[in-house]
């Protein structure tokens, strides 16, 4: 069955300090799909960044970079220099075989 | 940017009443779901819905849920005779591909159900 599992349930940071979001998962899946969502506390869901199983090229976007390692079946998320704005419930999440499967999120405190 | 969005933004419904949650999906999305996040829990799949038909659904969605695209725009999910327990945010979300494609799906702003 696919696992996502996000064990920081929350993490607290001085703004511009640098912070790293991690999320493990588990597949039997040889294709599979992971996905970082960030949830604000109005509460929508807003999608950040998709990678497939097969391209394990890491991406960075703005402040924003992600690490997928197949080998330890992670795909952690560093947020650089954080803003307040930044401040959320963070969610991994896998799909692949199953329908998209969510980790237990991350809330991230970025205080002024 | 074309968006999924979700009527209402919050409902307040007494027990045992019925509630229906309407979302208007991505334009040239075909592919449409319904999640929910109960207070401080993560997020769970209820069901998917492609071409006038349920896909998949999990343990969540029984007989007391429903699913429905009555036009070319709308996809609701129906809830009968609410429980306290289905107090939650719902999210309703679209892809263009199927989900094993690896197809971003999209998802609206939520609709936060209380029942009382």
């Amino acid at each position: 069955a696919q696992k996502v599992t996000q064990a920081q349930t929350e993490i607290s940071v001085v703004e511009k300090e640098d912070v790293t979001l991690d999320c493990v998962y588990e597949t039997r899946d040889t294709t599979y799909y992971l996905f970082w969502y960030k949830q604000p506390p109005s509460g929508e869901l807003v999608f950040l960044i998709r990678r497939n199983s097969f391209d394990e090229q890491n991406e960075i976007s703005g402040r924003y970079s992600w690490n997928f390692q197949k080998s330890t079946s992670s795909f952690n998320f560093t947020i650089t220099a954080s803003q307040v704005v930044d401040s959320a419930v963070y969610f991994c999440a896998l799909s692949g075989n199953t329908p998209l499967v969510f980790g237990k999120g991350t809330r991230l405190s970025v205080i002024a | 940017e074309p968006e999924v969005t979700q009527t209402p933004s919050h409902q307040v419904t007494q027990m045992g009443q019925e509630v229906i949650l309407r979302c208007v999906p991505i334009s040239n999305h075909l592919y449409f779901y319904w999640y929910r996040q109960i207070l401080g829990q993560k997020v769970e799949f209820l069901v998917s819905f492609y071409n006038n038909e349920i896909s998949e659904k999990s343990e969540i969605f029984d007989d007391q849920f429903s699913v429905e695209r009555p036009d070319g725009s709308n996809f609701t999910l129906k809830i009968r005779s609410t429980k306290l327990e289905d107090s939650a945010m719902y999210f309703c979300a679209s892809s263009e591909s199927p989900r094993d494609s690896g197809n971003t799906i999209y998802f609206g702003e939520g609709s936060w159900l209380t029942v009382v």
